[in-house]
């Protein structure tokens, strides 16, 4: 079992939806990472957070330590998130390789 | 400013063949972490730098993968006897590295084929 398991896998909305992406985790972390990777593109950091809320611009990231659980939510879809949207977390201590749920495929149709 | 760079973008080699990929961070950044990303997956962990030491190896598959990054800038990832399941795009960040849990900053990557 992966240690971060994301859901849902793919995803296909109409623009201007409410986009929920969820994560969970199966052991402590020192911080949770939501990450974007466009097809053929590098990947860009969206958030790093280890509590509560994240804001930025149509983006928000929450986590819940107690249940190991994050989620990334797109207000207002448009064509241009489409992308995929990857969980990793920081194993903690001195080394923070990350380790990655295996992305979720965001289609957002005009 | 410059962000993390990769060359080369891409490398096609044959099986069995030795192969180089190299890494320029972020200038100043002293955290420096390679991943290996397969098709239709996310990244897996190889290999994280704190200056020129590897902190933390775990993530290498075998012997034939090493790492080097000897003056704690610029990190070369070699791969000795190519295996065509050694395909993937080979991903380079970095980060400050004063703490854990800080933001990392990912390069282009190098798509390697082994044929």
């Amino acid at each position: 079992k992966n240690e971060v398991e994301q859901s849902p896998q793919n995803l296909t909305a109409q623009e201007g939806e409410f986009i929920t992406i969820n994560c969970s985790y199966s052991v402590g972390i020192s911080a949770l990472h939501w990450l974007q990777q466009h097809p053929g593109g590098g990947i860009v950091s969206l958030f790093m957070l280890s509590s509560g809320k994240k804001k930025h611009g149509r983006l928000i990231a929450t986590i819940n330590i107690q249940e190991k659980h994050s989620s990334l939510h797109i207000t207002a879809s448009h064509p241009r998130d489409s992308a995929v949207y990857i969980c990793a977390k920081g194993s903690g201590g001195g080394a923070d390789g990350l380790t990655f749920g295996k992305g979720t495929h965001l289609i957002i149709q005009p | 400013g410059a962000g993390v760079s990769q060359t080369p973008s891409n490398k096609v080699t044959e099986k069995g063949k030795y192969v180089e990929l190299r890494c320029d961070p972020i200038s100043g950044h002293t955290a420096l972490y390679w991943y290996r990303q397969s098709l239709g997956q996310g990244p897996e962990f190889l290999i994280y730098f704190q200056g020129t030491g590897a902190a933390d190896d775990s993530g290498l598959p075998n012997d034939r993968f090493f790492a080097v990054r000897p003056e704690g800038s610029v990190s070369t990832l070699k791969i000795q006897r190519t295996e065509r399941g050694d395909s993937a795009v080979y991903l380079c960040a970095s980060s400050l590295g004063l703490a854990g849990g800080e933001e990392q900053f990912f390069g282009p990557g190098t798509r390697l084929t082994v044929l």
